[in-house]
């Protein structure tokens, strides 16, 4: 199967300005995640996704940064207006739940973001 | 809240067995998850254990008690493509709380 499609995979802005990021999660996957892994650190989830409503955004710093999955596929990330302290990895993953409660994510390979 | 330790780094040789250990702290437990991640990629899931005990899988074991909130993962007969970062996370309703990672650095 078609794993998790990010894009872009790289992207460099200065601070103030504004960028999105787009991704498209395994077909049939219900639930998407958008995490933050600044280097060095683990994943930080920032929002998730079941279906096109929203389940938990209580990380997601509201005031620059907002997320939408209309349709309930495909999801994009905005990040506006860029601060330095954004610099990272934005990883988006999806998952259907498995058998006896494990819920297994599959990662896309990431849009690493340079602030500058 | 929730806090989740494992090592910052851990060296071991080709060949050699490693364990990293992870202990949490959680408000709500549905499962502890180990994933890999080399550099510059995803992360990939190598265990899941919601139950006490041991799971194996080829040359990765994984092993969780409960009631004192730890796990490890053990790799056995280590090669040079195990040199990665390894997070322990925790699944808290539908979502994975992530640990920072710990990096393993395999040589020969």
């Amino acid at each position: 199967e078609a794993g998790v499609a990010q894009s872009p995979r790289y992207k460099i802005i200065e601070k103030r300005q504004s960028v999105a990021f787009w991704c498209n999660p395994i077909s049939g996957h219900a639930t998407l995640y958008w995490y933050q892994q600044i280097l060095g650190q683990g994943p930080k989830l920032l929002i998730q996704f079941q279906n096109n409503g929203v389940v938990d955004d209580s990380q997601l710093p509201k005031d620059r940064f907002s997320a939408e999955r209309l349709k309930g596929v495909d999801s994009t990330l905005k990040i506006q207006p860029a601060k330095l302290e954004d610099s990272a990895v934005y990883l988006c993953a999806s998952s259907s739940q498995g058998a006896a409660g494990a819920n297994v994510l599959t990662f896309g390979a990431g849009s690493r973001l340079t602030v500058l | 809240g929730q806090n989740i330790d494992q090592p910052t780094e851990m060296t071991a040789t080709e060949g050699a067995i490693v364990q990293i250990n992870c202990t949490y702290q959680t408000s709500g437990f549905n499962g502890l998850f180990w994933y890999q991640q080399h550099a510059g990629e995803a992360p990939t899931f190598l265990s899941y254990n919601v139950l006490d005990g041991l799971e194996e899988k080829g040359r990765f074991s994984s092993f969780l008690s409960r009631s004192k909130g730890y796990s490890y993962l053990l790799l056995k007969e280590l090669q040079m493509k195990d040199s990665a970062s390894y997070l322990c996370a925790v699944q808290k309703g539908t979502a994975l709380i992530f640990g920072k990672g710990t990096t393993l650095s395999v040589s020969s």
